[in-house]
């Protein structure tokens, strides 16, 4: 079935410093939509961005992933990295089966 | 703006209770979800419901029911609360099983089972 792999639990950087979270998955299907999800700590959940088309970049919030169908890969990355973006970021990936499959998540904290 | 809203927040319950969490929407979705969410696992899917009179088994519905009265409702229902069931739930709501489709998400409930 689908799979999503998130291997970092925990990133921590310095303000400033460049993001990357990194996302991998697994589906047959070829219309697979993959998502970021941002969980900000006493909030709800939210859509950050989503995408399915391969190789195009994908923007929000100072945030953009590419997905790449070869290595099925969707990582997110933001050139500078601030307090404010502390949170628990989830990759999911929407397919034929009806059903979100989510991550474990990893959390960024961004220190001074 | 979409808008769910979960009751209680916060709920301590005893071991072999009955617990019922509350999920209510006001974006006229026809899906809606439960999770948990649990440090090293995620979010995982509990049950899920096409729209009112209709409840499917998600991917770790052991121990747990659901009713969906309504369009707007949407409830998980443990009848015999155990202490593995500590955690916080997640509810969330999308327009239809399309995959591009984004879930909208509750504030969550952090329940505790002693």
């Amino acid at each position: 079935g689908d799979s999503v792999t998130q291997k970092e639990g925990l990133v921590t950087l310095t303000e400033g410093l460049p993001v990357m979270l990194n996302c991998t998955y697994q589906t047959i299907y070829s219309n697979a939509f993959l998502f970021w999800y941002v969980h900000y700590l006493n909030e709800s959940p939210r859509l950050l961005l989503k995408s399915s088309t391969d190789n195009k970049r994908t923007e929000h919030q100072g945030f953009h992933a590419t997905l790449h169908k070869s290595s099925s890969s969707f990582h997110l990355q933001k050139s500078s990295a601030q307090l404010s973006d502390s949170a628990l970021y989830y990759c999911a990936l929407s397919s034929n089966t009806n059903k979100v499959v989510f991550g474990t998540g990893t959390r960024l904290q961004v220190l001074p | 703006e979409a808008a769910v809203t979960q009751s209680p927040r916060n709920k301590v319950a005893v071991t072999g209770g009955k617990v019922t969490l509350s999920c209510n929407q006001t974006n006229n979705h026809n899906n809606m979800y439960w999770y948990r969410q649990d440090t090293g696992h995620g979010l995982r899917l509990i049950h899920y419901s096409y729209g009112a009179g209709s409840t499917e088994k998600g991917d770790i519905p052991d121990g747990y029911k659901a009713s969906r009265p309504s369009q707007e409702n949407f409830s998980l229902i443990l009848e015999l609360a155990t202490p593995s069931q500590t955690s916080v739930y997640f509810c969330a709501s999308g327009d239809a099983f399309r995959v591009q489709d984004t879930q909208y998400f509750g504030p969550g409930t952090r329940l505790l089972v002693l």
